[in-house]
Formats: C-alpha cells, structure tokens, sequence
C-alpha cells in the first residue's frame, strides 16, 4: 500500500497567490481529513470528509480556506489569498471507516514570505 | 467534550534507559486512544491504539502502553530506549464526531531526546 500521498511536498509562496494542496487517500478509505500543524497552535483538524462529502469544516480559519472531495481518490486544499499566517504543514490523513485508525500523509511545508 | 494532556513537553533520557512519556485524557465517553510519533520533517506514524480490549497495548519498535480509567492516563513507555527513538511524540483521544467519523484530539506533544 502505498500510503497518503500528498504534494507538493514544499512550497514557497508569495502573500497574496493561491497556493493548493492535493491529497491521495488510500484507497478504500472512507475518512479524508486536512490537519494544519504549527507551532503555536500544534495539530488542528481543518475539515474532514465522508464518502467525499464534507462533514465538519468548523476547524477552517476563514473563507480564504476551501477544500474539495471530488472523487474517491483526491482531495485539494485550497488557499486564496495566501497570507505570511498560513504557513505550516498541513497534513492529509484517511482511514477506513468510523473507529479505525487514521493514517497521515508526510505533509505539505507551506511558506508564505 | 475531550481533551488529552500531555505532562512533559520535553523528555531527555540516556540510550538504554526506560522511556516514559505521560499523557493523561478527559473524554465523555469511552475513548479510543493513540500515541502517534513524528521524526523530523515526516509525517505522523501510528505507534500503539487503545480501543477498549486489552488495557495494556504493545506497539512497534518496543512500545507500549497501560490504559488505566481510574487515572484517566495512557503513558507511554519502552525499557530501553534507542537513538532512533529521538522524535516527538503525540498523545491522540478519539471520540465519535458527526457523520460517524473519529474526531482526533492531539495533545501538544513530548519532544524525546536520547543521548549517548
């Protein structure tokens, strides 16, 4: 199996361009979640999705900050405008179903200068 | 609501001594729980899960952990532990969220240095 698979694995943005990121999930996994990891804020779960709908997006900070399930098997993350606050990795993770264990991908590093 | 608390945020141990990283949870219902580890610059990897079998759970590379409800704790040991276990580690308690999904929790992390 090969895994969450997220890309890009760096970026280096500049404020105020959009910036997306794309997931993986493994396949035959239910359960997609977006993760943002800082160091002030630690890990926060952004939103997650159910047979690609979308569940819970409380955890988005605001309207700049999109996400889309449109099939089984991708996901994108999308930011727009870019600001220097957002960067941190933002981690995609799957799982199964309801109360199996979540696999994470190895994150996206965004920086925005 | 739930929350999970982890009580070092740093852990310095000499190589070959026993590790022990404390994480104590508040959960309104029966918990899952996990201890995730993260190296440098990698992703989250799942170490051990607690999902009410067993209260004591083996994971990989030697650990394990004791669930233990009256203390409401989940620590974290390994008898020896080896430079390769120099990362951070992260207590997680799962609940059920809406739509049926787990809703992970994270506490804010034990950074585990091992020296020579």
């Amino acid at each position: 199996d090969a895994g969450v698979i997220q890309s890009p694995r760096h970026e280096v943005t500049e404020m105020g361009q959009e910036v997306t990121l794309r997931c993986k999930p493994i396949s035959g996994h239910d359960y997609l979640f977006w993760y943002r990891q800082t160091m002030m804020r630690g890990l926060e779960l952004l939103i997650y999705f159910n047979n690609n709908v979308p569940i819970d997006d409380s955890g988005m900070p605001e309207d700049r900050f999109s996400a889309k399930m449109p099939n089984a098997s991708f996901s994108t993350l999308k930011i727009q405008p870019s600001e220097p606050r957002d960067s941190a990795v933002y981690f995609c993770a799957s799982s199964r179903d309801s109360g199996n264990t979540i696999y994470f991908g190895e994150g996206s590093w965004l920086t925005v200068v | 609501a739930q929350s999970v608390t982890q009580l070092d945020s740093h852990v310095s141990v000499s190589e070959g001594t026993p590790v022990l990283l404390r994480c104590n949870y508040s959960s309104s219902y029966s918990p899952s729980l996990f201890w995730y580890v993260q190296h440098p610059n990698k992703g989250l990897q799942l170490l051990l899960k607690y999902t009410s079998a067993a209260t004591l759970v083996k994971g990989i590379n030697g650990f394990e952990a004791e669930f233990k409800k009256s203390e409401t704790s989940f620590h974290l040991t390994k008898p020896s532990a080896h430079m390769s276990d120099a990362a951070e580690y992260f207590c997680v308690v799962s609940d059920r969220a809406a739509g049926g999904g787990n809703k992970l929790t994270f506490g804010t992390g034990t950074q585990l240095k091992v020296e020579l």
